[in-house]
């Protein structure tokens, strides 16, 4: 079946530093894909998502672009801020509506 | 718009005892979804309906009974807590439309099985 694939985490970084987190997918169509944050106590909330390939999707200074040849939607962004830290989730979408993610991986930004 | 709401936000249940999560969404999704989050996993789905009147298993459904009896409400029934099912539960919602696929969450239920 559909599968998604995190890198391990805790990730630790410092403020204003380079950040990736990968994510791959495994699929037989053409699923549309999700990163997802949650905050500490609060529910998943949606960072952006991107429904075909060699789409990108961005938002708060985020972006991940849909690469169907690698079957990759890695996370980046240029300079993270301590507000940053969080549990973030991959996740695709496909035929059923039901999402199906990653298992997430910890960001911890150090000021 | 409230969005997604649950309740409660906050249990502790004996071995045994039978609890329901409620789960309402004032948008007006036809697909409504459980997940639970055990720690370092992501999300396993337990149930989803596709509208009211329909509900179907996802990937851990045991232990586990949910209805839909109207488009807002999506109720989720453990009949005899068991400690393998501590976790934090979220309820989803989403509209049926392929290019509307953003699904919003509720803020999730910490249940703790002793």
């Amino acid at each position: 079946g559909d599968s998604v694939t995190q890198m391990e985490g805790p990730v630790t970084l410092s403020e204003e530093a380079f950040l990736t987190i990968n994510c791959t997918y495994t699929a037989t169509g053409y699923p549309s894909l999700f990163w997802y944050v949650q905050y500490p106590g609060e529910g998943l909330q949606l960072l952006l998502k991107a429904t075909k390939a060699d789409d990108k999707g961005s938002n708060k200074g985020f972006e991940a672009t849909y690469r169907k040849e690698t079957t990759s939607f890695h996370l980046e962004k240029g300079s993270v801020q301590v507000s940053d830290s969080a549990v973030y989730f991959c996740a695709l979408i496909q035929g059923a509506q039901k999402l199906v993610f990653g298992q997430g991986t910890r960001l911890t930004i150090n000021p | 718009n409230a969005g997604v709401t649950q309740t409660p936000k906050f249990r502790i249940l004996k071995i045994g005892q039978s609890m329901t999560l409620q789960c309402t969404q004032d948008m007006n999704h036809n697909y409504m979804y459980w997940y639970r989050q055990d720690p370092g996993m992501g999300l396993k789905l337990i149930y989803y309906s596709v509208g009211a009147g329909i509900t179907d298993k996802g990937e851990v459904p045991n232990g586990y009974n949910v209805s839909r009896s109207t488009t807002e409400d999506f109720p989720l029934r453990l009949e005899l807590a068991a400690p393998s099912q501590t976790s934090v539960y979220f309820c989803a919602s989403n509209f049926e439309q392929p290019l509307t696929r953003r699904t919003f969450f509720g803020q999730g239920t910490r249940l703790t099985v002793v």
